[in-house]
């Protein structure tokens, strides 16, 4: 069984500060990891993931992410902040639900409010 | 290329009644997930279909089904409407396993039970 848990339900940075969200997971197996973001009555858009590649991974507008093993970590960071990341943020795990079958687990989500 | 497409946006339904939600996934993806998104709960896993076959099934109770279609399309529904199912349903498709293939959601659709 995987799990994840998000530290802080609600993080405030001022733009052009450091966004760090924090994301601990647990998995029996080695897992998949992901973090997505949503906005205001949209869906989930998917900014990374890692796969058991190279341990820091890049995604899209800026975030990047580590997987650290040893601290069964996955935190998502952007070195600065813009008004346009305000947004929920959820991190999850994958691993194999049997027959190939395809199953994320999310944490409860982090939202993101940058201040002006 | 279009993206994941889930009709109705919103939908309000009274208790008892059943209603259908449904998805058609990214050309070219044969795997459909629904999941359900609450303030309380947060987002949980639904089911899972591939090439027309459940694969998987959350923990959720027998109202809750779903089914695909050989162009794999995806309907869910939910019978005998209780006010906790208000919720936001999203559908999400893939070609096949996380490793190789990321889940590209819809934008949901919104279940309001009165």
């Amino acid at each position: 069984a995987q799990s994840v848990t998000q530290l802080g339900s609600h993080v405030s940075v001022s733009e052009g500060a450091l966004v760090l969200l924090r994301c601990n997971y647990s998995s029996s197996v080695p897992p998949y990891l992901f973090w997505y973001v949503q906005y205001p009555n949209q869906g989930l858009q998917l900014l990374l993931k890692y796969t058991s590649a190279a341990t820091l991974v890049k995604g899209i507008n800026g975030f990047e992410a580590e997987f650290k093993k040893s601290e069964t970590s996955f935190h998502l960071t952007k070195p600065s902040a813009h008004m346009s990341d305000a947004a929920e943020y959820f991190c999850a795990v994958s691993g194999n639900s049997g027959a190939g079958s395809y199953q994320l687990t999310f944490g409860k989500g982090t939202k993101l409010s940058v201040i002006p | 290329k279009a993206g994941v497409t889930q009709t109705p946006r919103y939908l309000i339904k009274t208790r008892g009644q059943q209603v259908t939600l449904s998805c058609s996934p990214i050309s070219g993806h044969r795997s459909v997930s629904w999941y359900q998104q609450t303030p309380g709960q947060g987002l949980q896993f639904l089911f899972e279909y591939f090439s027309e076959t459940q694969r998987n099934k959350g923990n959720f109770p027998g109202r809750f089904s779903g089914r695909q279609f050989s162009n794999s399309r995806s309907e869910m529904n939910v019978s005998t409407l209780e006010l906790g199912d208000s919720a936001l349903y999203l559908c999400a498709s893939s070609h096949s396993t996380p490793r190789d293939s990321p889940l590209h959601f819809g934008n949901g659709t919104r279940l309001t039970v009165t």
